[in-house]
């Protein structure tokens, strides 16, 4: 079955510092990748996708992630992070095939400290 | 636009007791789905609806979970008994196939407490 991990359960950082969150799927196949975020308080949002392409892909709020095929990971990233990014974030792989469902990792929840 | 509406927000109930949830998705979007979230856990998929039709309730643990989106809008999900284990966040979403986006877009969820 598919499965997403996220090996960093809970992350601090200081503002300004630079942040690396992994996501690791195991199928095969042809893949949709997407981290979604949940600010306190707030309902889960799209921050990125990628279906094809670019590996590199630009999402909201400066943050980007790499698709690197060959290690089956979608890491998350931003240079620079701030107060703000405060939340929970989570990846999430679909197969790229007829009605597949979104199966979501556990989640890596974020304190950036002022 | 107006977001995924669901209500109540918050529900605590002994466990046998019956409970159900409503969601409201986004006009014009044909795809809901209905995910829980147990604590420590990210969402996992309970039931995808296409209109008024089911396309996968694999997950759905038909003995005491149903779900319902009779007239391809609104939808309800009911839990008839609940036990202790079925304390989690139901997380309705919406996606428009229209333009092969794949975003769902997710509502505020329901907390659910069994005791």
């Amino acid at each position: 079955a598919q499965s997403v991990s996220q090996h960093n359960h809970h992350v601090i950082l200081s503002e300004a510092a630079s942040l690396e969150l992994g996501c690791n799927y195991s199928y095969g196949g042809t893949v949709n990748l997407f981290w979604y975020v949940q600010y306190p308080g707030q309902h889960l949002q799209l921050l990125l996708k990628y279906f094809s392409g670019d590996p590199l892909v630009k999402g909201i709020k400066g943050f980007e992630a790499e698709f690197i095929k060959s290690k089956f990971s979608f890491n998350l990233r931003k240079p620079s992070v701030q107060w703000s990014d405060t939340a929970e974030y989570f990846c999430a792989v679909k197969k790229n095939t007829g009605f597949q469902k979104l199966v979501f990792g556990t989640g890596t929840r974020l304190l950036v400290s002022p | 636009e107006a977001g995924v509406a669901q209500s109540p927000r918050y529900k605590i109930i002994e466990k046998r007791q019956s409970v159900a949830f409503w969601c409201n998705p986004i006009s014009g979007h044909a795809t809901l789905y209905w995910y829980q979230q147990i604590l420590g856990q990210g969402p996992k998929l309970l039931i995808q609806f296409q209109n008024n039709g089911v396309v996968d309730d694999s997950q759905l643990p038909k003995d005491r979970f149903s779900a319902e989106r009779l007239k391809g809008v609104d939808s309800t999900l009911k839990i008839q008994p609940a036990k202790l284990e079925d304390s989690a966040v139901y997380l309705c979403a919406s996606r428009n196939i229209a333009g092969g986006s794949y975003e769902q877009y997710f509502g505020p969820g329901t907390r659910l407490t069994v005791t």
